[in-house]
């Protein structure tokens, strides 16, 4: 079956740095890869995706690349907000998702 | 649009007690719909497929008679956990998505059941 693994938070970093939160997955077949993000008392948002290798999606100044060499999807911004703290999920599949364990960013001041 | 309504948003009830959940996709027909259930700190683990007019396909380990599962149009899916106990309490998610693959899925806002 799929698995995705990603760094465990909490990530804690100052507004305007750089953001990288890691994922790696297995999975047989050719899944397409998801960053989810939840905001502090709101429900699962689609932030990116990537349906092929080499893929690059991007959302709001996130960015993610499918490197299927790899099987990596990190997850990629230059200059983080405090509006950016909440919780991030690697997720991979075609109908069915596979869930990462989630990382909570929070961005200070 | 793409908007999923999950309904009630918290339950307390008592050992013993039938509670179900809705899913409902209010701009769009949802053919197929997923349940999951997140446990404390931990990601969201699928439960089970629905399918509109058919049988739902459940995750291995998961109890198909004490999770049932309803999907009586394309609109809308239930979750009905029977005689529910502590550990059933936990927080759960449906989502759905239009047909197709590669169609981003959406999540309802959950429902965190607690059993006394």
């Amino acid at each position: 079956g799929n698995s995705v693994t990603q760094m465990e938070g909490p990530v804690t970093l100052s507004e305007e740095a750089f953001l990288t939160i890691n994922c790696t997955y297995t999975a047989t077949g050719y899944p397409s890869l998801f960053w989810y993000v939840q905001y502090p008392g709101e429900g699962l948002q689609l932030l990116l995706k990537a349906t092929k290798a080499d893929d690059k999606g991007s959302n709001k100044g996130f960015e993610a690349t499918y490197r299927k060499e790899t099987t990596s999807f990190h997850l990629e911004k230059g200059s983080v907000q405090v509006s950016d703290s909440a919780v991030y999920f690697c997720v991979i599949g075609r109908r069915a998702l596979t869930f990462g364990s989630g990382t909570r960013l929070q961005v200070q001041p | 649009g793409a908007v999923v309504s999950q309904h009630p948003s918290r339950v307390i009830c008592k050992s013993g007690t039938s509670v179900k959940i809705e899913c409902r996709s209010l701009d769009f027909q949802a053919t197929t719909m997923f349940w999951y259930r997140q446990f404390p700190k931990q990601s969201l683990m699928l439960m089970a497929t629905s399918n509109e007019g058919s049988k739902a396909t459940y995750e291995q380990g998961v109890e198909k008679d004490k999770f049932l599962i309803n999907h009586a149009s394309l609109t809308l899916s239930t979750l009905t956990v029977t005689s529910a106990h502590p550990e059933d309490s936990s927080f759960y998610i449906c989502s759905a998505s239009l047909a197709g693959e590669d169609q981003p899925q959406h999540f309802g806002d959950g429902t965190r059941l607690s059993i006394l």
